[in-house]
This record gives C-alpha cells, structure tokens and sequence, in this order.
C-alpha cells in the first residue's frame, strides 16, 4: 500500500477547475512530483519540484502544497486531461521515493 | 531529444532472473541518473531503483535483496537484473531519467524526478 494517498477519482466539468491532492508524512519534507498517465502510456512529468511545469505542459496544471498534503490544480480542464495522475515523493526514511495510487480524472 | 528504449524477454519463469536493457538515444547516457520504476497492471507504481553513471546505486529497500542495475557507457544502456521472481514480478517495466535538484526548505535537501520515460516493457513472470 501507498505512503501517499490519493483519492482513487476525481471527475471535472469541461472547462472547470479540479484539484487533486496527494497526503503523506514524506511531504512534510520533501515536495512531490506529479505524473500523468494516460491509457497504455508511459507516464509523463507535469510538475516538478512543488510547482515547475516542464516545457510543453500547459499553463492550466499548477502545483502547490502545504504540511503533508500536495495538489494539482488544472485550471480550466479539457478532455485531453483525462488519465490516470500519480504524485510521487521522496521517502523520508530511507534513500528511496514512492508513488501514490493515482487518481483517475474523468473529465465530463 | 533523448529517448529511451526498454528491451528484453517478455516471459520469465518464476525463481529465474529478469534482465532488462535500456537505450538511451538522442543524448549521452554519461553525468545523469537513471531510474526503473515498474506498473502491474492495475495496480501502483513502483520506484525499484536508481543508477548513476559513476556507479552508484540506490534500491527499494523492498526489492534491494534481488536487485542489480548497472550502466554501460560504451553502449550507452543501463540494465536491470531482478532475480528469484514470482508472479508478483509481472509489471510493465520503465526506465527513466532522473534530474537531480536541490533546494532549502528549512535545511538543505536534494531530490531527484524523472523527466524522460522510455514507453515501458511488459515482462510476465509464468512458467
């Protein structure tokens, strides 16, 4: 089982905005990372320490966090951001990361 | 860009070893970190370990009794080297790169995250 836990679905209107959170002792010191995965897919990096998109992700997915809970906001959510969102953080018992659950985004 | 490519046998039996193969393209494998991180259907990702090119390693405690991973830079590649599998093995295998980072927050700490995944091998472990 995950040290990071998200909620397992999360669905969004066309256009509207979503948040999904991720919570775990590890984030009271290190920040998450966000994946997003879409059906047979590798995963792909969207956010990057707490709240860097890497080139070419949109402007809509920002990230943000606070004590031991990360989220992912996408600010006017299109049907392109349906998939599978995984966070991912540093362990901080031992030199190794973990992945929450992931979410899965429906977008309506 | 670079690119990377996972290669090996898709069906392992159980109590064997799992040998994968990475390539990396479109860039040098040299001065950078590398990850394998595995997905069984259906269920969570997995962090199995991470390889630099200077020869360090660090494993999922979870896994760190069974795992090897090395990096050829003459090949550019980085193999992985799972041994006495079970079913339980049975996951589509990634690699990826990892960019290493650091900051303040509060005291110094340093991170790694993965900005290049290779498009993952499903490796099945049945005899």
């Amino acid at each position: 089982s995950s040290e990071l836990t998200q909620d397992p679905a999360v669905s969004v209107a066309l256009g509207q905005t979503v948040r999904i959170t991720c919570q775990g002792d590890s984030l009271s010191n290190y920040y998450a990372t966000w994946y997003q995965q879409k059906p047979g897919q590798a995963p792909v990096l969207v956010i990057y320490r707490k709240n860097h998109r890497p080139s070419g992700i949109p402007d809509r997915f920002s990230g943000s966090h606070s004590g031991n809970t990360a989220s992912l906001t996408i600010t006017g959510a299109q049907a392109e951001d349906e998939a599978d969102y995984y966070c991912n953080s540093r362990d901080t018992s031992d030199f190794h990361w973990v992945f929450g659950g992931g979410t899965k985004l429906t977008v309506l | 860009q670079v690119q990377l490519q996972e290669s090996g046998p898709r069906l392992v039996k159980p109590s064997q070893t799992l040998s994968l193969t990475c390539t990396v393209s479109g860039g040098s494998i040299r001065s950078s970190y590398w990850t394998w991180i595995r997905q069984p259907a259906g269920k969570e990702v997995e962090w199995i370990g991470l390889v630099s090119t200077s020869g360090t390693t660090k494993y999922n405690p979870s896994l760190k009794s069974r795992v090897t991973m090395s990096v050829d830079t003459s090949k550019n590649q980085l193999s992985l080297m799972l041994s006495s599998v079970t079913a339980a093995d049975t996951a589509v295998y990634y690699c990826a790169r990892a960019q290493f980072y650091e900051y303040v927050w509060g005291s110094y700490r340093y991170d790694y995250y993965m900005d290049v995944w290779g498009k993952g091998t499903r490796v099945t472990v049945s005899s």
